[in-house]
């Protein structure tokens, strides 16, 4: 079955430390996109990548750094300089050159929680 | 710019219609509407394209219209099933690759009681 997947699910993680969110698809999409999700406040784009080896910012970028080097994979590492990382963590990814009608697709999700 | 959802929450019972507005300050190329049950992943509805075309997926429809910069997203004879939360993603800028970028609103909030 083809898909996305984001690994793991529940993750904790000490003040101070960095950990990488993982993901995958295997629909041949183009592009891979990271969004922050905290209660009240939609979705928001940290990172996005259109090609391997390229990547651009989203609206909210600073603490956190991103990778392409395989067109599946676009892990995400949050960072000791994030200074509020708890959130929940949605992964997405879209085929490109359809212009307005790009669809992205998500994740089931990883929901950080910093103690 | 984040699109602005209206109303923020809304509680139905079964059966009942709701309709659901998104609202964009930029001129919108596309609206993307998903829905989310709780602590799941967003789920795609369908897509509304420049042109004031509609849409349709079972009891859940949708318009844009492009003068006001506005989608709604239409919910009839609403079911248990329909309860979660709704976004719209709007397209308003290019971003490359013959892509358009999605800006989210804040969702609306929908409980559909027996």
């Amino acid at each position: 079955d083809g898909g996305i997947t984001q690994s793991p699910k529940y993750l904790f993680r000490k003040e101070g430390q960095n950990v990488t969110l993982s993901c995958e698809q295997n629909l041949n999409h183009d592009a891979m996109y990271w969004y922050r999700q905290d209660p009240g406040q939609g979705l928001r784009l940290i990172y996005y990548s259109q090609i391997v080896n390229d990547f651009q910012k989203g609206d909210i970028a600073e603490g956190y750094s991103v990778s392409r080097e395989k067109k599946e994979s676009f892990p995400l590492t949050v960072t000791s300089a994030q200074k509020n990382p708890t959130a929940f963590y949605l992964c997405a990814s879209s085929i490109l050159g359809q212009g307005a009608r790009d669809t992205q697709y998500f994740g089931p999700g990883t929901r950080l929680t910093v103690l | 710019q984040q699109p602005v959802q209206s109303p923020q929450a809304v509680i139905l019972r079964e059966g009942e219609d709701a309709v659901i507005n998104c609202s964009s300050s930029k001129a919108l190329y596309s609206v993307h509407w998903y829905r989310q049950k709780h602590g799941e992943a967003p789920v795609f509805l369908m897509i509304l394209l420049k042109g004031g075309e509609q849409k349709g997926h079972e009891k859940i429809s949708a318009s844009f219209n492009e003068k006001k910069q506005q989608s709604s997203l239409y919910l009839t004879a609403s079911q248990l099933s329909y309860s979660g939360t709704y976004f719209c993603g709007t397209a308003t800028s290019y971003s490359g690759a013959g892509s358009y970028q999605l800006t989210f609103g804040k969702g609306t909030k929908l409980s559909v009681i027996p």
